[in-house]
């Protein structure tokens, strides 16, 4: 079974803060993404990385970015966190094809302070 | 550029009564189609797909969905409700063209006995 893992499960972080949430998958998968989840809102994308050192933005890239150096993992940094960014982040990867399923991480529940 | 409605964000039912949650897509291109399961404090799991072929997608947990695209939904059913299936069930689309997965905001199944 593919194994998406978020390094952490819940983080609580102060208004101001570099944060980063790391995102490992061990199947080789080329493609990797970000989201946020909000309740209502379903998962929205903040960016995507095709293949190493490649990314691209998401629907929500704002007061993030990203970094890819190696093929397993996916980091996602919040530069000055800010209380709107308070939420559930879910990292994915998935082959290459859009007809690829993606599969998910356990999420890191995010609170900015 | 792609999108999902879910009808009802809520959905109550008996233990043994069919399960419907409604998926309506829009997409200029043929779409590809998902629906995911959430259950509490897991990241999103994969219930089956439409890519192309067979109208009529059987996955996992005995839940099954219809693609009709002169209706432009893809709604899921299981016909007997067992308390386990009490989660959040995604529906989401994407294209050949486009590495983009758009989510609908979700829909909550509570499961009485």
């Amino acid at each position: 079974d593919v194994k998406v893992t978020q390094s952490s499960r819940y983080l609580v972080k102060r208004t101001g803060e570099k944060v980063f949430l790391e995102c490992v998958q061990d199947m080789d998968h080329e493609n990797m993404f970000w989201y946020r989840q909000d309740p209502g809102l379903g998962l929205r994308l903040i960016y995507f990385s095709y293949d190493v050192k490649m990314k691209e933005k998401g629907d929500i890239p704002e007061g993030y970015s990203v970094s890819r150096e190696k093929k397993e993992r996916f980091s996602l940094i919040l530069e000055s966190a800010s209380t709107n960014q308070t939420s559930m982040y879910l990292c994915a990867s998935s082959q290459q094809g859009s007809s690829q399923p993606q599969h998910f991480g356990d999420g890191t529940r995010l609170s900015i302070l | 550029a792609q999108s999902v409605t879910q009808l009802g964000s809520h959905v109550s039912v008996s233990e043994g009564a069919l399960v419907l949650l409604r998926c309506n897509y829009s997409s200029s291109v043929p779409p590809y189609l998902f629906w995911y399961v959430q259950y509490p404090n897991q990241g999103l799991q994969l219930l089956l797909k439409y890519t192309t072929g067979a109208t009529l997608v059987k996955g996992i947990n005995g839940f099954e969905a219809e693609f009709k695209k002169s209706e432009t939904s893809f709604h899921l059913t299981k016909p007997s409700a067992h308390m386990s299936d009490a989660a959040e069930y995604f529906c989401a689309v994407t294209s050949s063209n486009d590495y983009k997965l758009s989510f609908g905001a979700g829909t909550t199944v509570t499961v009485r006995a």
